[in-house]
């Protein structure tokens, strides 16, 4: 079945550090591939995704590349800020299929 | 407008009770889903709906049961309440069973004591 592996927090930086969340994933077919965020207390929302290889995706300053040699899609923002402490998670979702599966989440906190 | 609500946002009830959580979408979108959000925040596919038809249900307790009365809500009942089942439930919804991007709920904190 489909799933997801993302690495495990809690993920502590500076402001304006270089940010990497990695996540791979298991799929069959041809997966599209999220990343959603949930800030304290709110309901996820969609920060980026890609939906067919090399695609890249961004948003926010965020960006993640879909890597089908790698079955990667890892999250990577260039300078972070306080305002970016959240939960992110990587999903897939595999085309004809209504079930998407997330990954367990990294938590991130970006002191000032 | 939102587009995906919820009620209520906190519950707190006793072992035993049943409960019900409302979930209603106004985005015109055919596929619902639950979602739940242990204190690690894992967070795990419940039920899914397409056009009122179960499509998939996970590994849940028959304690559990949705209803769809209508393609626009998807509501969560929950008998017998435990321990265990204390959590953040999420609803989301997609545009059909193919759609790649899913709209999430704010979330139902449920506290069973």
């Amino acid at each position: 079945g489909n799933s997801v592996t993302q690495m495990e927090g809690p993920v502590t930086l500076s402001e304006e550090a270089f940010l990497t969340i990695n996540c791979t994933y298991t799929a069959t077919g041809y997966p599209s591939l999220f990343w959603y965020v949930q800030y304290p207390g709110e309901g996820l929302q969609l920060l980026l995704k890609a939906t067919k290889a090399d695609d890249k995706g961004s948003n926010k300053g965020f960006e993640a590349t879909y890597r089908k040699e790698t079955t990667s899609f890892h999250l990577e923002k260039g300078s972070v800020q306080v305002s970016d402490s959240a939960v992110y998670f990587c999903a897939v979702r595999v085309n004809n299929n209504n079930d998407m599966r997330f990954g367990a989440g990294t938590r991130l906190t970006v002191k000032p | 407008d939102t587009a995906v609500s919820q009620t209520p946002k906190y519950l707190v009830t006793q072992m035993g009770n049943d409960k019900s959580i409302k979930c209603e979408q106004n985005l015109g979108h055919d596929t619902m889903y639950w979602y739940k959000q242990d204190s690690k925040k894992f967070l795990k596919i419940m039920f899914s709906y397409n056009n009122k038809e179960l499509i998939i249900n996970e590994t849940v307790p028959n304690r559990f049961s949705p209803k769809s009365p209508d393609k626009a809500h998807l509501n969560l009942h929950i008998n017998s309440l435990e321990l265990g089942d204390s959590a953040v439930y999420f609803c989301a919804s997609s545009q059909d069973a193919r759609a790649a991007e899913a709209f999430f709920g704010q979330g139902t904190r449920l506290t069973v004591v």
